[in-house]
């Protein structure tokens, strides 16, 4: 069955500092894979995603996504974190075809000022 | 303004009293659909409906039943809850099938005593 991992559970960074979530799933087709955010006391939203194409996408907020398709994964990146991206960040593929959104655990970002 | 509404915020209850959580959304939207959310477990697919009177279990969809009569409301019903039902539970919407077109809800959080 089709399975989304994320490894880091728990992120803790400083401001500045970068950051890197890794993402790695399981179904070997085509694959739609995007990064959702959920702030604090609110819903889901779409940060970015990646159908085909440039295997680097940007998303909103600074944040960027790598598809590499010969590891199975799609690890979201930020060069310099503020304060405000303290959330949860899901990563979460959607097999060709398939009519199910797949979810992995999703990993919490505090950033200390 | 756009959006996906659930009530109630916030329910407690105990186990085997039947209850519904509402979920409406105002963009006539096909696609509707229900996640829990469980810490490390991430967000899992309950049911999803892809027009009226068509519905489908998701990853989850035990000790759930859905309808869906009108194109705007998919209420999740609980017919006798039991306390591993407790979790933040998601309602979502979209134009046919696009996880990047995806609406959430604001959430629902359910404790089963």
């Amino acid at each position: 069955a089709q399975s989304v991992s994320q490894h880091n559970h728990h992120v803790i960074l400083s401001e500045a500092a970068s950051l890197e979530l890794g993402c790695n799933y399981s179904y070997g087709g085509t694959v739609n894979l995007f990064w959702y955010v959920q702030y604090p006391g609110q819903h889901l939203q779409l940060l970015l995603k990646y159908f085909s194409g440039d295997p680097l996408v940007k998303g909103i907020k600074g944040f960027e996504a790598e598809f590499i398709k010969s590891k199975f994964s799609f690890n979201l990146r930020k060069p310099s974190v503020q304060w405000s991206d303290t959330a949860e960040y899901f990563c979460a593929v959607k097999s060709g075809g398939a009519q199910k959104l797949v979810f992995g655990q999703g990993t919490r970002l505090t950033i200390n000022p | 303004e756009a959006q996906v509404t659930q009530n109630p915020r916030y329910l407690i209850t105990v186990t085997g009293k039947k209850l519904t959580v509402t979920c409406s959304q105002n963009m006539n939207h096909e696609y509707m659909s229900w996640y829990r959310q469980d810490p490390g477990l991430g967000l899992r697919q309950i049911y999803y409906s892809m027009n009226v009177e068509v519905t489908d279990k998701g990853d989850v969809p035990e000790g759930y039943k859905v309808s869906r009569k009108e194109k705007r409301n998919f209420p999740l019903i609980l017919e006798s809850p039991s306390p591993n039902q407790t979790s933040l539970y998601f309602c979502a919407s979209s134009f046919g099938d696009r996880p990047e077109k995806l609406f959430f809800g604001s959430g629902t959080q359910l404790s089963v005593l």
